[in-house]
């Protein structure tokens, strides 16, 4: 158990699908974050939430789109997206943004 | 603009023996340095964090040494198992405000029994 919890675990989907990811934590941090893991790349910063209010866009392209409604929750929404973008999509969180982030399993993602 | 570096991308050692694990960066300024595990199919789990004022962390059978001048952290292991075996990723972060961790590729470890 890690404390941050990811779903779906997988997901496939074609370039013209519409999906969203989730995230979900119950350690009562208050910065949350979406990164993206590509094979023989090191982990990518795509977004970063503190207290609901998104801090940081690390130019990811408009077909990705995050939504934290609270805290305890975060989404990632998928729409058209291309072939080169599947990788393993993770999400962390941590106390406040100088803290150690905890990391969720991840939702591996494969467009067709 | 930062960069992080881990030497080797891969290693396999047989069971019981001491490693090395090597990470270095090229923008001494850093706030701090974390080393996570990775096993296959799963999440980030942080090992040991060290502080730029610290030298080094110690956590059971691992130890993080940081050399912040030099830009460079070690990642001991002693006695290594087979349950040892992960990817090993460290991440470093600027000392300017809230900036985002930078992340090596990891070097993958495997003890073999």
């Amino acid at each position: 158990e890690t404390g941050v919890t990811q779903t779906p675990r997988h997901l496939v989907m074609g370039m013209t699908n519409k999906k969203s990811l989730k995230c979900e934590q119950h350690l009562g941090h208050n910065a949350m974050y979406w990164y993206k893991q590509s094979a023989k790349k090191p982990l990518e910063l795509m977004f970063v939430y503190n207290f609901k209010e998104q801090t940081e866009n690390n130019s990811v392209p408009s077909r990705f789109s995050p939504e934290c409604p609270n805290s305890s929750h975060l989404f990632l929404h998928l729409h058209t997206l291309q072939p080169e973008d599947s990788a393993l999509y993770l999400c962390a969180s941590s106390q406040d943004q100088l803290q150690p982030q905890h990391f969720g399993d991840g939702t591996r993602l494969s467009i067709l | 603009k930062q960069e992080v570096t881990q030497i080797p991308a891969a290693l396999s050692v047989p069971e019981g023996e001491n490693l090395v694990l090597n990470c270095s960066f090229t923008d001494s300024a850093i706030y701090n340095l974390q080393w996570f595990r990775q096993d296959p199919g799963k999440g980030l789990t942080s090992l040991l964090l060290i502080q730029s004022s610290q030298r080094e962390q110690t956590s059971g059978r691992l130890n993080a040494s940081l050399d912040k001048s030099s830009g460079r952290s070690t990642l001991y292991i002693a006695a290594s198992q087979p349950g040892d075996s992960a990817t090993y990723l460290c991440a470093v972060r600027q000392n300017s405000g809230n900036t985002p961790l930078v992340f090596g590729k990891g070097t993958r470890l495997s003890v073999i029994a």
